[in-house]
């Protein structure tokens, strides 16, 4: 079955930490992932995909099929970073689905 | 960027009552929409697949009949909570995309309160 599990509900740092949320996925066919992030009174957005394999707002996520992982990642976390993040699994059929983890919350104090 | 608008953005409704929800793309045709529920400080449950002209998919557990789903253009995607009752009452969020494996675009979704 298809599923994205995030470990951790809350995740806490200060300013300038680095910073890894994680996430771990079970699919049978060939992923595709995401990281989606909703700040505070804002909609979900995107954040970064695993194809496109770039850094936004100084995260990085690399897929490891090996581990089935694509764990989010930024060295320097800053306080503006503090969102809820989801982790999502894209499906390689035509249907767009996305399958979201629960979420780890990121608070990263001054 | 591509928006997604959502309306209401609130509704307040008694047992019983059905209530409507839109979803539009308000840039971009899109050719497929999702509906999403999300209860307090939980992830977001996939209830439907939304494709132009076609009736929606629904996943396991939703009842179709519950939710109905009309996607009349592709820029507007409708969902109906009929006959609502306390327990529907959660935040209803849509997404759009152009399809062809491009990031979904959220809405900002719809807090529901049945009384």
């Amino acid at each position: 079955a298809q599923r994205v599990t995030q470990p951790e509900k809350l995740l806490s740092v200060f300013k300038g930490a680095p910073v890894e949320l994680k996430c771990n996925y079970s699919y049978s066919g060939s992923p595709e992932l995401f990281w989606y992030v909703q700040y505070s009174r804002q909609r979900l957005q995107l954040l970064l995909r695993h194809i496109s394999r770039e850094s936004i707002k100084g995260f990085t996520a690399d897929l490891n099929k090996g581990e089935t992982s694509f764990h989010l990642k930024k060295p320097f976390a800053q306080e503006e970073d503090s969102a809820m993040y989801y982790c999502a699994l894209g499906q390689s059929d035509s249907t767009d689905k996305l399958i979201f983890g629960t979420g780890t919350r990121l608070q990263v104090f001054p | 960027g591509a928006v997604v608008s959502q309306h209401p953005s609130w509704v307040i409704c008694k047992s019983g009552t059905s209530v409507k929800i839109e979803c539009r793309s308000l840039d971009f045709q899109a050719t497929t929409m999702f509906w999403y529920r999300q209860f307090p400080k939980q992830s977001l449950m996939l209830m439907a697949t939304s494709n132009e002209g076609s009736k929606a998919t629904y996943e396991q557990g939703v009842e179709k009949d519950k939710f109905l789903i009309n996607h009349a253009s592709l820029t507007l995607s409708t969902l109906t909570v009929t006959s609502a009752h306390p327990e529907d009452s959660s935040f209803y969020i849509c997404s759009a995309t152009p399809g062809g494996y491009n990031e979904q675009f959220f809405g900002p979704g719809t807090r529901l309160t049945v009384l």
